[in-house]
């Protein structure tokens, strides 16, 4: 099994500004997957972040909104930009693991 | 494009057995995945099937038809602690195995 933190927990910022979600794993692994939990709804995959290369983004989502980097095996940002309120939502990190997809305790976002 | 349709909320009395759908429609098919998730939390990793048939774990079993589209997860000897989300995530061979696709959940609400 994969463990997996996030930092922060939870933020409220204001409109317009950025946050940047970091996402650590105690093992390295080739991809890690950005998810998105807007209230009350499931789990929509944001991109794929890939050490060595550009991360991959799910139809409706762009780099310009969601810049995502990938230093290492273990490690990946992703960062909101220019925020407004439609952004709250809880995002978490994933990582898979055999047949299982282990996922990070979430960052809750709120935008004011 | 993918559908992955579960009921949205269902209850039970503790100590009983309750079974939640899901029915999906993809593109291509590399396995079936059922999640559990209590509010405020990240996701935590039930069962995976990939081929037809039972899997059976502890008080968990999940079932699998491709031909029918088709999953459930059967809970046994609820408990109070098994209130919570439920989520049905299927991987798509267009998508790659490891980029899921999430159903809505089904919020379950075990009472005493």
């Amino acid at each position: 099994s994969a463990v997996i933190s996030q930092k922060p927990s939870r933020d409220i910022c204001q409109r317009g500004t950025s946050l940047t979600i970091q996402c650590q794993v105690d093992s390295q692994v080739t991809m890690m997957f950005w998810y998105r939990q807007q209230p009350g709804q499931s789990l929509t995959l944001i991109a794929t972040a890939n050490q060595g290369s550009e991360a991959t983004y799910e139809s409706g989502f762009v780099i310009d909104k969601f810049p995502i980097s990938r230093p290492n095996l273990t490690f990946s940002t992703l960062t909101v930009s220019n925020m407004s309120p439609e952004d709250s939502s809880i995002y978490l990190c994933s990582v898979v693991g055999g047949n299982e997809q282990f996922f990070g305790p979430g960052t809750r976002l709120t935008v004011l | 494009g993918q559908n992955i349709d579960q009921p949205t909320e269902m209850t039970a009395t503790e100590g009983a057995i309750v079974q939640i759908n899901c029915t999906y429609q993809t593109s291509g098919f590399n396995g079936l995945f059922w999640y559990q998730q209590h509010a405020g939390e990240a996701p935590t990793f039930l069962s995976y099937n990939v081929l037809d048939g039972l899997e059976e774990k502890g008080r968990f079993s999940s079932f699998l038809s491709r031909s029918k589209g088709y999953s459930y997860l059967l809970l046994k000897e609820l408990q109070m602690k098994d209130s919570a989300s439920y989520l049905c995530a299927v991987a798509g061979v267009n998508t790659g195995f490891q980029k899921l696709v999430f159903g809505t959940g089904t919020r379950l609400l075990v009472s005493p």
